[in-house]
């Protein structure tokens, strides 16, 4: 079945901790994105990449890293987690920035 | 970089009205302008997109139209069921200033509310 995958899909942490949540596609898609969606202010792109080695910075990027070393893996990252990252994340992919992009089922990440 | 806008920010209709959701957009160079539907709780899911080459395109209830000339697109949903509330997005294709690679940018969302 082809779909994008996210864990953990919820997360309670503490501040300066740092986490990784992964996310993985099955469909050689090469465009790979992040975004968080917080009330009222929609979805806000955090990286983006086209390729494998291939990122770009979104909105959002003060906070977190990502990597792309192969095709089929975007994980974020946070290295020191602060409250204003609470958040809901979604991780996308397509097979370019003009085609459907296929969300993931979110993480829900709360920093305390 | 684009910057799109969508308007209302709510929604609310009688079951079998009609709705109409607007975005604009500041970068010409944008071809490509789809239409993500998010029911509570559920992850975003294109239910329609335009290209810049098509002025309308219609599937079943959903119609979109684009006027590149104004920059503006609108999701037209004919004859509303309750099944259609949802928050809906638009995006728009566009490249940051600086940057080689495409990405796409959302409106901020729209909680269309269908009531019975």
């Amino acid at each position: 079945e082809a779909q994008v995958t996210q864990n953990p899909r919820y997360l309670i942490t503490v501040t300066g901790k740092k986490l990784t949540v992964t996310c993985s596609q099955n469909m050689n898609h090469e465009y790979m994105s992040w975004y968080r969606q917080d009330p009222g202010l929609g979805l806000r792109q955090i990286y983006y990449s086209m390729n494998v080695e291939v990122t770009d910075k979104g909105d959002v990027p003060e906070g977190y890293k990502v990597s792309r070393k192969e095709k089929r893996n975007f994980p974020l990252i946070l290295e020191s987690p602060s409250p204003n990252q609470t958040s809901l994340y979604f991780c996308a992919s397509s097979l370019g920035t003009n085609n459907e992009q296929f969300f993931g089922p979110g993480t829900r990440l709360t920093v305390l | 970089g684009e910057n799109v806008e969508q308007h209302p920010s709510t929604l609310s209709v009688q079951e079998g009205d009609s709705a109409v959701i607007k975005c604009t957009y500041s970068d010409s160079a944008s071809n490509y302008f789809p239409w993500y539907k998010q029911e509570l709780g559920k992850r975003p899911q294109l239910i329609i997109d335009i290209r810049s080459n098509v002025g309308e395109k219609k599937d079943q209830r959903i119609a979109v139209t684009l006027n590149k000339t104004a920059k503006h697109f609108s999701l037209h949903i004919t004859e509303t069921q309750p099944e259609d509330s949802a928050v809906y997005f638009c995006a728009a294709s566009g490249t940051d200033r600086g940057s080689t690679l495409g990405r796409l940018y959302f409106g901020r969302g729209t909680q269309l509310t269908v009531w019975p």
